[in-house]
């Protein structure tokens, strides 16, 4: 069955960088896009960024300049990397499977920016 | 950006049919989907491409519009329906509404 999975540290420092990895199963990554979702106190749900099947990306503008989004597809693993946190980027990091929609979601990780 | 607009909150009793509205600041076709999300969970879609039933959502949801104004209708609504239910457009980047607040009376 379809499962996807986030993992990342749960605290980072203002400045340091941000990483995360999404590891899925059921599906191959060559097949779907694959996005990144956050949800923040001060924003709610704010889409980032995605990786096509292809492996080409596409940012949100507001996180262009620092968001990195790649893949191993031979890992089923999927990677964000944010550089330059602020507190204002603490919330809740999501990946979703795209298909008609974002279909499948893992269960999120919480990340805390803070010294 | 495209800006989704939703009602912040609803209040309804069982058994009875509610509707939940998402206005777009620009057209989105028909590229707008339903999520909904309980507290401590990740949001599992409804609805996609604005009247298209997902995998496994009961019929009682259902969707609706084109354009700027689209409606996420629960009928009936159950207790088990108590979630924030968010809009998203995919026809412009992507962006989602704030989110309405069903609760039950």
């Amino acid at each position: 069955q379809v499962q996807l999975k986030e993992t990342g540290p749960g605290l980072v420092q203002p400045t340091q960088t941000l990483s995360i990895t999404c590891t899925v199963s059921g599906f191959s990554l060559t097949s779907y896009y694959m996005q990144w979702v956050r949800q923040t106190p001060g924003k709610g749900l704010e889409w980032m960024g995605f990786i096509r099947s292809g492996g080409s990306t596409e940012y949100n503008s507001e996180f262009k300049s620092r968001l990195s989004i790649s893949r191993d597809t031979s890992k089923n693993q999927v990677f964000l990397k944010m550089n330059s946190l602020k507190t204002e980027d603490t919330g809740v990091y999501y990946c979703a499977r795209d298909q008609l929609g974002f279909d499948y979601w893992g269960q999120g990780v919480m990340v805390t920016v803070s010294s | 950006d495209t800006v989704l607009t939703q009602s912040p909150a609803l209040a309804v009793s069982p058994g009875e049919r509610v509707t939940i509205s998402c206005k777009a600041s620009e057209s989105v076709s028909t590229r707008m989907h339903w999520y909904q999300q309980k507290p401590g969970q990740q949001p599992k879609l409804l609805i996609y491409k604005a009247s298209n039933l997902a995998s496994g959502v009961p019929a009682r949801f259902s969707g609706s519009g084109s354009g700027t104004d689209f409606t996420l209708t629960i009928d009936p609504v159950e207790a088990d329906d108590t979630a924030t239910y968010f809009c998203q457009q995919s026809w412009n980047g992507h962006t989602f509404g704030a989110g309405t607040k069903l609760e039950l009376k």
